[in-house]
C-alpha cells in the first residue's frame, strides 16, 4: 500500500511569490491535513480537510489556502510568501474512524528567499 | 483546552543505556495518544499509539508507552537505546469524542552518544 506522497520534494521561491504543494492521501483517506514546521517551532497545524471541503484551520493568515479535490488529494496555496514562510510542510491523511490517527507523507521543504 | 507538554527539549543517552521520554497532556475526555519519531527533513512515523484497554504499548523499534490516567502522563521508553534511534520524537493527543483535533507537542529531541 502506497503511502501519502507529497511533492514537490523542495521548492524555492522569493517574496512576493505564490507557492502551491501538492498532496496525495493513502488510498481510502478522506481526510487531509497539513502542518507547518518552522525550524525550532514544532509542528504548527494549518488546514484540515475531509471529503472535499475544509473543516478546520490554524492560527495563519488568509494568505495560507488550500482545497481537496474529488479524489482527496490536496493542494496547499501560499501567496504573498514571506521570509519565514521557510519550512518543512507535512501532508497527513486519516481515514474517517474517529481514532484520529494521522499518516504522514515525507515533506515539502519551501526556502523563501 | 486540550495540550501537549513535552518537558524535555532534548536529552542524550549513551547507546545501551535505558530511555524514558515525558509526555503529559490535558484533554476533557478520553484522549488518544499517539508517539511518533522524525528523523531529520523527513516526514513523521507512527511509533505507537493508545486508545483503549491494556495501558502498557508496545510499539515498533522496541518502544512502549505506558498511560497512566492519573498522572495524565504518556511516557515513552525503551530499555537499550541504539544509535539510529537519534531522531526527534513528538507525543500527540487526539479527541475520542470525533473530529479531527490532535495536538502535538513541542518534540523532543534525542542525542545518543556512543
Amino acid at each position: 500500500e502506497a503511502g501519502v506522497t507529497q511533492s514537490p520534494t523542495h521548492l524555492i521561491k522569493t517574496r512576493g511569490q505564490q507557492a502551491t504543494l501538492r498532496c496525495s492521501p493513502i488510498s481510502g483517506h478522506t481526510s487531509v491535513y497539513w502542518y507547518q514546521q518552522a525550524l525550532g517551532l514544532g509542528l504548527q497545524f494549518l488546514l484540515w480537510y475531509d471529503e472535499g471541503e475544509e473543516r478546520n484551520r490554524g492560527n495563519f493568515p488568509p494568505r495560507f489556502s488550500g482545497r481537496q479535490f474529488p479524489n482527496y488529494s490536496s493542494e496547499l496555496n501560499v501567496n504573498a510568501l514571506e521570509l519565514e514562510d521557510s519550512a518543512l510542510y507535512l501532508c497527513a491523511s486519516s481515514p474517517r474512524t474517529g481514532t484520529n490517527e494521522q499518516f504522514f507523507g515525507p515533506g515539502t521543504r519551501l526556502t523563501v528567499l | 483546552a486540550q495540550s501537549v507538554t513535552q518537558p524535555d527539549i532534548h536529552i542524550t543517552v549513551s547507546e545501551g543505556a535505558s530511555l524514558e521520554l515525558r509526555c503529559n497532556y490535558s484533554y476533557g475526555a478520553t484522549p488518544y495518544l499517539f508517539w511518533y519519531v522524525q528523523s531529520p527533513g523527513q516526514g513523521l512515523q507512527l511509533l505507537l499509539k493508545y486508545f483503549s484497554g491494556d495501558t502498557l504499548v508496545q510499539g515498533i523499534k522496541g518502544f512502549e508507552a505506558e498511560f497512566k490516567r492519573s498522572q495524565s502522563s504518556f511516557n515513552l521508553r525503551k530499555p537499550s537505546v541504539h544509535w539510529s534511534d537519534a531522531a526527534e520524537y513528538f507525543c500527540a493527543v487526539g479527541g475520542s469524542t470525533g473530529g479531527f483535533k490532535t495536538i502535538f507537542g513541542a518534540g523532543t529531541r534525542l542525542f545518543v552518544k556512543a
